[in-house]
């Protein structure tokens, strides 16, 4: 049973471009959740996809947007890049069922370490 | 009111000891509380994790205290091993939120041999 794929692994990207990172979850889990870790700190909540909507936002600007398929796979965009943004970027996936009821463990991903230049 | 404070943040053990983490958290909503397990280069990994309806949950060597009044809870390590240094992070989540977590700031442990 594969976990949490998240790719890729490692990215460069010059100030002002724009990116896109991937994340496939743990088999049979419907919510996708994104999260920026910087060097040295907690990763932060970026926002969670379910039923390929944007349910939840954590305090992160409109620059991040997602995207989430009908195979619940998952799309991290950023534009405009800006230095801070250099982190590592972390996928978790989770099943909600049935819905506000009780939810599973999250499961991370390995994360994509982005780096902007 | 969404914060979760950890400490401290590094620890060295020698390798038997115990090692002991602290958080406290501020929303009285949250109601679920894992403990996860960082390598570097790696994503977190769950550890183990408490709910407010017990005080204590041992799984191992690992074991987690939660004090609801103080809004409070620790994880502690016995016997620490030297494969145990990692970076370990509490969070904190409510029920419905489909587990989106608030993480604490992470404890850098080191278990020196």
């Amino acid at each position: 049973d594969a976990g949490v794929t998240q790719s890729p692994t490692h990215l460069i990207k010059t100030r002002g471009q724009q990116v896109t990172l991937r994340c496939s979850p743990k088999s049979g889990h419907d919510t996708v959740s994104w999260y920026q870790q910087a060097l040295g700190q907690g990763p932060q909540f970026i926002f969670q996809y379910y039923e390929e909507e944007e349910r939840q936002r954590g305090n992160f600007p409109d620059r991040f947007s997602g995207h989430q398929f009908p195979n619940y796979s998952s799309e991290l965009n950023v534009n405009a890049l800006l230095l801070g943004d250099s982190a590592l970027y972390l996928c978790a996936s989770s099943l909600v069922f049935p819905r506000g009821k009780w939810d599973t463990e999250a499961f991370f991903g390995q994360g994509t370490r982005l780096t902007v230049v | 009111q969404q914060q979760v404070k950890q400490s401290p943040q590094s620890l060295i053990v020698q390798k038997g000891g115990i090692s002991i983490i602290n958080c406290a958290y501020e929303n009285t909503a949250f109601d679920y509380f894992p403990w996860y397990q960082q390598f570097p280069g790696k994503g977190p990994a769950l550890l183990i994790a408490i709910r407010p309806d017990v005080s204590e949950k041992k799984e191992g060597r690992f074991t987690i205290s939660f004090n609801k009044s103080a809004k409070q809870f620790s994880l502690h390590i016995m016997d620490s091993q030297p494969g145990d240094s990692a970076t370990y992070f509490c969070a904190a989540s409510r029920t419905g939120s489909a587990r989106q977590l608030t993480f604490g700031s992470g404890t850098q442990l080191t278990v020196l041999p």
